[in-house]
């Protein structure tokens, strides 16, 4: 699993709440990012950082804000939760020879109800 | 925009054929492409990484080739087994270090 770590795992929250997903990884990879992943359109990116408080945004980034304070830590926080959000969260880094490789996380399954 | 297709959207082979994954993208300024397997309600696990350099990489049964200039990749599994049943992404890397996903083929080895 390349030291990354998602949390919570699973949620259900209700409409117009705010929530925040965690990403954690162990050995300090520059980049990281995060993805949904949703039937009939694949995975697509959020928002993606290449370090601390450097972050940008993906094609499907409205709606969703992020955060890096350290290098380990990348937050993910749906700022009024919508039924459109439900959907896995997929947290991936950058690592391997040459820092060129993905590795993802094992995914948060989130519930918009 | 980068567009990722993968073709077919979904194979079922018999124990023991050979068989050829396809994946194409639109934009050849690629850094790398990278095919993942993916199992019902699980993460994506990393099977290859091709650089732009590179024609093809092995692992164990698998090989990937890439065509960069012709935009195309392709993911060969050798003596399949009940267990590559999966689903099958490539994914590119572009400009800003962002991959860029294919909507997969879901592959069924049957015994």
């Amino acid at each position: 699993d390349a030291g990354i770590t998602q949390s919570p795992r699973h949620k259900v929250t209700e409409t117009g709440t705010p929530v925040t997903l965690r990403c954690h990884q162990t050995e300090n990879h520059r980049y990281m990012y995060w993805y949904r992943q949703d039937p009939g359109h694949g995975l697509r990116l959020i928002h993606y950082s290449y370090g601390v408080k450097d972050t940008d945004k993906g094609e499907v980034s409205d709606g969703y804000s992020v955060s890096r304070s350290k290098t380990e830590d990348f937050l993910l926080t749906l700022e009024s939760a919508t039924s459109s959000q439900t959907s896995v969260y997929f947290c991936a880094i950058r690592a391997g020879t040459g820092g060129t490789e993905a590795f993802f996380g094992q995914g948060t399954r989130l519930t918009v109800v | 925009k980068q567009e990722v297709t993968q073709i077919p959207a979904a194979l079922s082979v018999p124990e023991g054929e050979n068989l050829v994954l396809n994946c194409s993208f639109t934009d050849s300024a690629i850094y790398n492409l990278q095919w993942f397997r993916q199992d019902p309600g699980k993460g994506l696990t990393s099977l290859l990484l091709i650089q732009s350099s590179q024609r093809e990489q092995t692992s164990g049964r698998l090989n990937a080739s890439l065509d960069k200039s012709s935009g195309r990749s392709t993911l060969y599994i050798a003596a399949s087994q009940p267990g590559d049943s999966a689903t099958y992404l490539c994914a590119v890397t572009g400009g800003g270090n962002k991959l860029t996903f294919g909507t997969g083929t879901q592959l069924k080895v049957e015994l």
